[in-house]
């Protein structure tokens, strides 16, 4: 099984909900990605899990929140989000010191 | 900072041509990527290559690497309407576990 998947593909919000994203995987890969994806540009890294500890936040705003509550599970909590953050949201793994990452499909994340 | 500048930007040509892409970098790396991202199948990683290989070959794909002239390249051969999507070279960052993405190369194949 060499997929990750990532749920929901869609979510529209407004900016005093909360919602979360999830990423799953189970390829043994025991690191995982968070990425930001704007349309037309490319991938921006917002967090790396690395054995379920958070090992880089790439100076994203406390509004995302990430968890990983296990080897195979990643999510990414989203709370009083803003218009500009509607964008792809991009979940990956890698096994630990190897470079190639396998990608979700993403979710489309819309904020009103 | 260190990130793969791409050249062209777009491209567009006709099915069973030929499509080369370029990526050029500032700071020495120990490794290259490509990765392609369509609306069908997302993003997907294609060939990675290491500083010491100068070239490398996957099906219809061709990837060079000048670590002299710090830039690679990623050629497509007898393309298809299916190869229409954006093409991005991906560099490793110091300390393990990040990368960067390039601009990306956005390749139209028209049928």
């Amino acid at each position: 099984d060499t997929e990750v998947t990532q749920t929901p593909k869609h979510l529209v919000m407004g900016m005093t909900n909360k919602k979360s994203l999830k990423c799953e995987q189970h390829m043994g890969h025991r690191a995982m990605y968070w990425y930001k994806q704007k349309a037309k540009k490319p991938p921006e890294l917002m967090f790396v899990y690395s054995y379920e500890k958070l090992s880089i936040n790439e100076s994203v705003p406390s509004r995302f929140s990430p968890e990983c509550p296990n080897s195979s599970l990643l999510n990414l909590h989203l709370h009083a989000l803003q218009p500009e953050d509607s964008a792809l949201y991009l979940c990956a793994s890698t096994t630990t010191g190897e470079d190639t990452q396998y990608f979700g499909p993403g979710t489309r994340l819309t904020v009103l | 900072s260190q990130q793969g500048e791409e050249d062209p930007q777009a491209l567009s040509i006709q099915e069973g041509e030929n499509a080369t892409m370029n990526c050029s970098y500032k700071t020495s790396i120990n490794n290259l990527q490509w990765y392609r991202q369509n609306s069908g199948r997302g993003l997907v990683h294609l060939i990675l290559i290491r500083s010491n290989e100068r070239e490398k070959h996957s099906g219809r794909l061709r990837v060079t690497l000048d670590t002299s002239k710090k830039s690679s390249s990623l050629l497509i051969t007898a393309s298809r309407a299916a190869d229409t999507a954006s093409y991005f070279c991906v560099l490793p960052r110091a300390g393990g576990f990040k990368t960067i993405f390039g601009a990306g190369t956005r390749l139209f194949v028209k049928a």
